[in-house]
């Protein structure tokens, strides 16, 4: 079975703080890794992805991941955070092997001060 | 059109209710999902329907029972819900079921 943590449950910054929210996965196979997020009141959208290839992906709003095969991690990434990335952050893990069922983690909930 | 539309955006249900959700999509995906999910928590698969037949049911009571009319369309129909059903239900699609998901705004459900 697949499974996906994330250690950071909360996490607040001040603005122009870097972020780094962890994302580690479990499953044997093959994987295709997303990171999705959730603003107040909005519903959930794909920040990044990461299928194959260059291990370091590029998402919006100047978000990036990197996958690192050997650690089973996939964690996000932001230079310079603003208010406005206040929102619910949540790492997911599909397996094309695994029927294509995807799970997610938890989540982090990331507050940014002004 | 890159959207996934859900009704109604809110729902009160008693116990002895029959309702539905619909989700729809116009993004041509193959692939379209049904999550539940809690507050302060991440969506819980429910049930996964790719080319209009389903292929995932994650042990949801039966309940719980989806439908997908066509290619476009995806049914919750729900009957005899109990309180600790009251959630937010989430559709989403994809191209296939290895793809990224796109979430609709869902449906907030409170169970009576």
């Amino acid at each position: 079975a697949q499974s996906v943590s994330q250690h950071n449950h909360h996490v607040i910054l001040s603005e122009a703080a870097s972020l780094e929210l962890g994302c580690n996965y479990s499953y044997g196979g093959t994987v295709n890794l997303f990171w999705y997020v959730q603003y107040p009141g909005q519903h959930l959208q794909l920040l990044l992805k990461y299928f194959s290839g260059d291990p370091l992906v590029k998402g919006i709003k100047g978000f990036e991941a990197e996958f690192i095969k050997s650690k089973f991690s996939f964690n996000l990434r932001k230079p310079s955070v603003q208010w406005s990335d206040t929102a619910e952050y949540f790492c997911a893990v599909n397996a094309p092997t695994n029927a294509g069922k995807s799970t997610f983690g938890d989540g982090t909930t990331l507050t940014v001060k002004p | 059109d890159t959207e996934v539309t859900q009704t109604p955006k809110h729902l009160v249900m008693g116990m002895t209710n029959k309702k539905s959700l619909k989700c729809e999509q116009h993004m041509g995906h193959r692939a379209m999902y049904w999550y539940k999910q809690k507050a302060k928590k991440p969506p819980e698969l429910m049930f996964v329907y790719s080319y209009e037949k389903l292929s995932i049911n994650e042990s949801v009571p039966s309940r719980f029972s989806p439908e997908c009319p066509n290619s476009s369309l995806l049914n919750l129909h729900l009957h005899a819900l109990q309180p600790e059903d009251s959630a937010l239900y989430l559709c989403a699609s994809s191209q296939d079921r290895v793809r990224t998901q796109y979430f609709g705004p869902g449906t907030r459900l409170l169970v009576l």
